[in-house]
């Protein structure tokens, strides 16, 4: 399976503290995106980064991509209890037009 | 609003009985997608379009059949729909007429078939 791998499943912080998240991935890639998902809700768009880029920040979000591990993180400064949600990571491989979607980590951020 | 509406959000049906989850986006977007989502098995694709008229399989295609015979809808056909269909199911669009960049999602339909 091309499928990638997230760690931590599960993350539970408070608010004010950073949250960081990471995605593991097989094959080499064109881009690996991250998604945010409201529990049962549909997926909304975060952040997409391409294979040459080695970091992009949006807002309170920095994502890293390390191509030679196969890796990327994704790390929300000063959370708040609306971010908590999934958050899942998805990688176009290369040569394909089609999206592979990690499993997703639970963020949990309580006042 | 630019959106993907799905309808309908949540449907309980029986074995065997044939079901239709209707998908449009008014973005003008051209591609579109099909996901169901199952615990600890994230998101996996059904069936993709890159344009009215042009459907392809994805990584779980059995059970479904779509069409796209408008740019605007996508629709999810179950024919006989069976226990393991019982999942979320997620339609999306892409405005680059790429499967692999950025997608917006709709809200879901939650599917149980008896």
């Amino acid at each position: 399976s091309q499928q990638g791998e997230e760690d931590p499943q599960a993350l539970s912080i408070q608010e004010g503290e950073n949250a960081t998240m990471n995605c593991s991935y097989k094959t080499s890639i064109n881009n690996l995106q991250w998604y945010r998902q409201n529990s049962g809700r549909g997926l909304v768009h975060l952040i997409l980064i391409r294979s040459n880029e080695r970091e992009k920040h949006s807002g309170r979000l920095r994502v890293t991509l390390d191509t030679s591990k196969k890796s990327s993180s994704l790390l929300i400064t000063a959370s708040r209890a609306a971010d908590t949600a999934s958050y899942f990571c998805a990688q176009r491989p290369l040569g394909t037009d089609k999206l592979i979607f990690g499993t997703g980590t639970r963020l949990q951020v309580f006042p | 609003e630019a959106q993907v509406t799905q309808n309908p959000r949540y449907l309980i049906t029986v074995t065997g009985k044939k079901l239709t989850v209707t998908c449009s986006q008014n973005m003008n977007h051209e591609y579109m997608s099909w996901y169901r989502q199952d615990p600890g098995l994230g998101l996996r694709q059904i069936y993709y379009s890159m344009n009215v008229e042009a459907t392809d399989k994805g990584d779980v295609p059995e059970g479904y059949k779509v069409s796209r015979k408008e740019k605007r809808n996508f629709p999810l056909i179950l024919e006989s729909p069976s226990p393991n269909q019982t999942s979320l199911y997620f339609c999306a669009s892409s405005p680059t007429g790429l499967g692999g960049e950025t997608q917006y999602f709709g809200p879901g339909t939650r599917l149980l078939v008896l």
